[in-house]
């Protein structure tokens, strides 16, 4: 089956730190991963997608690359922003899910000042 | 830009009632979907839509109908609400595509409270 496990949160990390959220993925065949960034009281905003082995996506400072060897998809920031606390989704779509979209439990990350 | 619209950002109603949730979208896309999202149980898909008049079920569907009329609406229907409906709720759409690489663009939530 396919599904798609993200490091459970909260994260709370200082200004100008290092980000790094951990997915992994189980999907038959080659799927397409996403994720997915949800401000407070807001609705999801795609972020970065990526969809074949070895691409990166990117996005506002944020990267991901898509591992197939490790079936992973680790969002990572070199330096967060205040602004960039929100929760933080990943998810997967793939050959046999038609459009259906399988998302991880999200993670939610704060940022200190 | 995708725009999707959901009607209500926040409703409250009573056990018992027919709820009605709408959702626009102004892309032409073939697909709409419904989510309700909880605490720690992340995103549980309700119900989509490939196409006009057509539904599917999702991991969740009891308790909840749906209606596409129109390809740009898609409703979503709490029949006989109860209080365990008590949820935020998404709508997205995405373009159908060659593939399945089409990323899915969401609405910014209706959060339903049922006393």
């Amino acid at each position: 089956g396919n599904s798609v496990t993200q490091m459970e949160g909260p994260v709370t990390l200082s200004e100008e730190a290092f980000l790094t959220i951990n997915c992994t993925y189980t999907a038959t065949g080659y799927p397409s991963l996403f994720w997915y960034v949800q401000y407070p009281g807001e609705g999801l905003q795609l972020l970065l997608k990526a969809t074949k082995a070895d691409d990166k996506g990117s996005n506002k400072g944020f990267e991901a690359t898509y591992r197939k060897e490790t079936t992973s998809f680790h969002l990572e920031k070199g330096s967060v922003q205040v602004s960039d606390s929100a929760v933080y989704f990943c998810a997967l779509s793939s050959l046999n899910t038609g459009n259906q979209f399988y998302f991880g439990t999200g993670t939610s990350l704060t940022v200190i000042p | 830009d995708v725009k999707v619209t959901q009607s209500s950002r926040y409703l409250v109603k009573r056990t018992g009632e027919k709820v009605f949730l709408e959702c626009v979208q102004d892309m032409d896309h073939e697909n709409m979907f419904w989510y309700r999202q909880d605490p720690g149980l992340g995103l549980r898909l309700i119900y989509f839509s490939y196409d006009v008049k057509m539904k599917e079920k999702g991991d969740i569907p009891e308790g909840y109908s749906v209606s596409r009329e129109k390809k740009e609406r898609f409703s979503l229907i709490l029949e006989s609400a109860s209080t365990n409906q008590t949820s935020m709720y998404l709508c997205a759409s995405s373009f159908r595509g060659a593939g399945y690489n089409q990323p899915q663009h969401f609405g910014d939530g209706t959060r339903l409270s049922i006393l």
